[in-house]
């Protein structure tokens, strides 16, 4: 069964670094989305993504976040200058259209 | 907030007996969907429900849903031990855009 997959699993950063998390979606689906947990929290939306360009954004989305398809197969969550509350599990789900998301299985990312 | 709500918090049930976890929404939706999450993990989709549906079936699973009181419940028929794990409803907007937003969740556990 097709999978989105995340990479790496665990990232340990320094507060005020940049992080990269990867995720490789589904190949024939159109619409892609990152989401966060923190510890023991609701899965809050963060930013969703269709046809090169993003859809919607949440209030947590600022301008420490990007997003970007650099290759036709990735899709990358870069946060810029990283806080302790970025501390969380991040997903990457991806969809065909409302039938349902595939996520991945996370990026625990922890800001030391 | 167009966000689902789920009831109750948590479940403490027998193997064997039947679960069952309600939503509330607060505005008008497109689809709703149900996911199961195991602790630390990726959520997996378990089924979605359209607006204009009433109920939907999924092996053990079944879904309604009522648009006129903004409710949806997940039974979960003769429960399993493997079934313990987070369940969260999800609801998108009516308004077109690409935003899934997640419930608090019903945690399940499931006594063997």
């Amino acid at each position: 069964e097709p999978e989105v997959t995340q990479t790496p699993s665990h990232q340990v950063t320094q507060m005020g670094q940049e992080v990269i998390l990867r995720c490789v979606p589904i190949s024939n689906h159109l619409y892609f989305y990152w989401y966060r947990q923190i510890l023991g929290q609701k899965v809050e939306f963060l930013v969703s993504f269709y046809n090169n360009e993003i859809s919607e954004k949440s209030e947590i989305f600022d301008d420490q976040f990007s997003v970007e398809r650099p290759d036709g197969s990735n899709f990358t969550l870069k946060i810029r200058s990283t806080k302790l509350e970025d501390s969380a599990m991040y997903f990457c789900a991806s969809d065909v259209l409302n039938y349902g998301y595939t996520f991945g299985s996370g990026t625990r990312l922890t800001v030391v | 907030s167009q966000q689902g709500e789920e009831d109750p918090q948590a479940l403490s049930i027998q193997e064997g007996e039947n679960a069952t976890m309600n939503c509330s929404y607060k505005t008008s939706i497109n689809n709703l969907q149900w996911y199961r999450q195991n602790s630390g993990r990726g959520l997996v989709h378990l089924i979605l429900i359209r607006s204009n549906e009433r109920e939907k079936h999924s092996g053990r699973l079944r879904v309604t849903l009522d648009t006129s009181k903004k409710s949806s419940s997940l039974l979960i028929t003769a429960s399993r031990a493997a079934d313990t794990a987070s369940y969260f409803c999800a609801t998108d907007g009516s308004t077109g855009g690409f935003k899934t937003i997640f419930g608090a969740g019903t945690r399940l556990f499931v006594k063997a």
